[in-house]
């Protein structure tokens, strides 16, 4: 069972680069969302998408976009990538966006910002 | 959502029984109980959530307290490989923000 795959694992940017975070799930979900987390810290909600067709900004949407380019995929951007974007990010999935459901996440991408 | 309160951090040794604590006092009548773990450099880990009634899954058992104040997450033996933080959130039925983390309890298990 594949769940939630995020592309790529690891990746080093120079500040002003672009480029964009592939997450997608084979579970049908409906739901995704984009999370950052810091070291020594909690995740924090970027992007998330309900459905097919429809994203919302989350907690900590500047200098990102999104993409949710088909019921299986959700794509994050980052148009000009700045040092304050390090980070691991993760990509998340769920049956529906509401709490009786559970949340099942990627890896994780690590991403360093120079 | 409302808020979770959470100890930093938790010790255990090995094959012991771990009681994680969470309160949440001004939980609502429609607030589920979530509970995920994040091992090392992996993501969030789905492990248990409920209502009102306590539950058991292969992974932990989640007891409630009767007025829903408070819960504990409890893992019945801890092994090595339940070192991880412990994150405790409340979820609205059909609440549709988003599933928000604290910065939950690390737990160290020791052989």
């Amino acid at each position: 069972n594949a769940g939630v795959t995020q592309t790529p694992k690891f990746q080093v940017l120079k500040t002003g680069q672009s480029m964009t975070l592939q997450c997608a799930q084979d579970m049908n979900h409906n739901s995704m969302y984009w999370y950052r987390q810091d070291p020594g810290m909690g995740l924090r909600l970027i992007y998330y998408s309900a459905s097919e067709g429809t994203t919302d900004k989350g907690e900590v949407p500047n200098g990102y976009n999104v993409s949710r380019l088909n019921k299986r995929e959700f794509s994050l951007r980052l148009e000009s990538a700045a040092p304050s974007q390090t980070s691991v990010y993760f990509c998340a999935s769920s049956e529906r966006d509401a709490g009786i459901y559970g949340y099942t996440f990627g890896s994780g991408t690590r991403l360093t910002v120079v | 959502d409302a808020k979770t309160t959470q100890p930093n951090s938790m010790e255990s040794n090995e094959e012991e029984p771990v009681h994680l604590p969470c309160n949440h006092s001004t939980i609502s009548g429609t607030d589920y109980i979530h509970w995920y773990r994040q091992l090392p450099s992996q993501g969030p880990e789905y492990v248990i959530h409920g209502l009102t009634s306590n539950v058991n899954n292969r992974m932990a058992s989640l007891a409630i307290a009767e007025d829903r104040k408070s819960s504990t997450l409890i893992l019945h033996r801890a092994t090595l490989r339940d070192a991880a933080v412990y994150y405790c959130i409340l979820r609205a039925v059909y609440n549709t923000d988003k599933l928000i983390f604290g910065t939950g309890t690390r737990l160290q298990v020791f052989p």
